[in-house]
């Protein structure tokens, strides 16, 4: 069976401070996906990444960067220089084969950004 | 061309009624995901149309929950004899194929309370 944990249950940062949200998966496949939603206060959920497993990579799109590391089996999202607009709750998420769109979510983690 | 569109966004239904939730996939897509997410916890999955056909139903309840995605029109989810239990955000997800390395679009969800 597949499992996401996402550890952090709340995370208070100031603005402009780095702040890491950490993301631990489980599963017997070989091939699967890892996805970050955004859910911001209005509550729609808004796409951030998708990494395949064999691309380990890091990935970094302006103030945001994803550290997969399998052999941890871990996919991090760091947001870098915090802004009040970044206040939301960020959930991670697998998808493994023969399983067309379905995705398994971890919990969230809820960020607040403050002045 | 418009997103995945669900509504109501609020639904409030007294226990015994019945709830039906709507949604639009985006244009072109022909495969939709529902998903339910209970307070303050993670989205989990519930089951998986393609038109006319229910493909994976194995998150959904045993009783009083239904789901279909007829030829023409949205998917419905329906909730027969609602209970308090049943109050959560519903979001729909649609895709246009069943790949994994699909991405699935979600709606802004129904919020859907049980008075």
């Amino acid at each position: 069976a597949q499992k996401v944990t996402q550890a952090q249950t709340e995370i208070s940062v100031v603005e402009k401070e780095d702040v890491t949200l950490d993301c631990v998966y489980e599963t017997r496949d070989t091939t699967y996906y890892l996805f970050w939603y955004k859910q911001p206060p209005s509550g729609e959920l808004v796409f951030l990444i998708r990494r395949n497993s064999f691309d380990e990579q890091n990935e970094i799109s302006g103030r945001y960067s994803w550290n997969f590391q399998k052999s941890t089996s871990s996919f991090n999202f760091t947001i870098t220089a915090s802004q009040v607009v970044d206040s939301a709750v960020y959930f991670c998420a697998l998808r493994i084969p023969g399983t067309a769109s379905k995705l398994t979510f971890g919990t969230g983690t809820r960020l607040q950004v403050t002045l | 061309n418009a997103g995945v569109m669900q509504n109501p966004r609020h639904l409030v239904r007294r226990r015994g009624q019945e709830a039906r939730l709507r949604c639009s996939p985006m244009k072109g897509h022909s495969h939709v995901y529902w998903y339910r997410q209970l307070p303050e916890e993670g989205l989990k999955f519930m089951v998986y149309l393609q038109k006319e056909n229910i493909i994976d139903e194995s998150g959904m309840p045993k009783e009083r929950f239904s789901a279909e995605f007829p030829k023409e029109g949205p998917s419905i989810l329906r909730i027969q004899q609602v209970v308090r239990g049943d109050s959560a955000a519903y979001f729909c997800a649609s895709s246009p194929w069943a790949t994994e390395n699909t991405e699935a679009f979600f709606g802004q969800g129904t919020r859907l309370t049980v008075v």
